[in-house]
């Protein structure tokens, strides 16, 4: 139990162009998610965090306008990034928690902006 | 604001070796610690989570120790393939929030 799936598992977009990420809970309800970005041999760093039906918490120096997450139900939540530009090519993986501190986490997107 | 870093940066051990890949962090106020490994361009598999009340988790060749007051856990891997090739991360939790390090790159070679 406890599977994380992200769609699309890569994606190409032109810059200027917004692209859009989803992050689901197959087999529980998810009560928090949370969307990471991980430059290549870098941490994984941690954008934002989102409950279901309420407004996103970004971390310091994440643009939330640039960065919508929707947190629709307690199984998806979506990461769209508005306006792409090359520098936001990077591994994008989200995670998700079911009422305890353990995360359980998607196998990622790459997202490459040309 | 809590640092994890791990060391070393990067491992190359012939198969069959005993390694241990080493993580501190700097606040000792954790709920929980997980190792996990990364293959390249894939998600995360969680090996190992160790609650901040526990002292070692253990996994078929795989043993993580956790050190609390000291900020300091290892994770030790017995006889090492070249299947265990992979990055490996270390994250500690906070309230709500996990930190990760920078991981190790671990060639286990035939």
């Amino acid at each position: 139990g406890a599977v994380v799936s992200q769609h699309p598992s890569w994606v190409i977009c032109k810059s200027g162009t917004s692209v859009k990420i989803e992050c689901r809970s197959l087999d529980f309800q998810a009560t928090t998610m949370f969307w990471y970005r991980q430059f290549p041999k870098q941490s994984l760093m941690l954008m934002a965090t989102s409950n279901e039906g309420s407004k996103a918490t970004y971390e310091q120096g994440v643009e939330k306008d640039k960065f919508l997450i929707n947190h629709a139900s307690l199984t998806l939540s979506t990461l769209t990034v508005t306006s792409a530009h090359p520098e936001d090519s990077s591994f994008y993986i989200c995670s998700a928690t079911r009422g305890s501190f353990e995360q359980y986490f998607g196998p990622g997107t790459r997202l490459t902006v040309t | 604001k809590q640092e994890v870093t791990q060391i070393p940066a990067a491992l190359s051990v012939p198969e069959g070796e005993n390694l241990v890949l080493n993580c501190s962090f700097t606040d000792s106020a954790i709920y929980n610690l997980q190792w996990f490994r990364q293959d390249p361009g894939k998600g995360l598999t969680s090996l190992l989570l160790i609650q901040s009340s526990q002292r070692e988790q253990t996994s078929g060749r795989l043993n993580a120790s956790l050190d609390k007051s000291s900020g300091r856990s290892t994770l030790y891997i017995a006889a090492s393939q070249p299947g265990d090739s992979a990055t490996y991360l270390c994250a500690v939790s906070g309230y709500s929030t996990l930190t990760f390090g920078k991981g190790t790159m671990l060639l286990v070679s035939p």
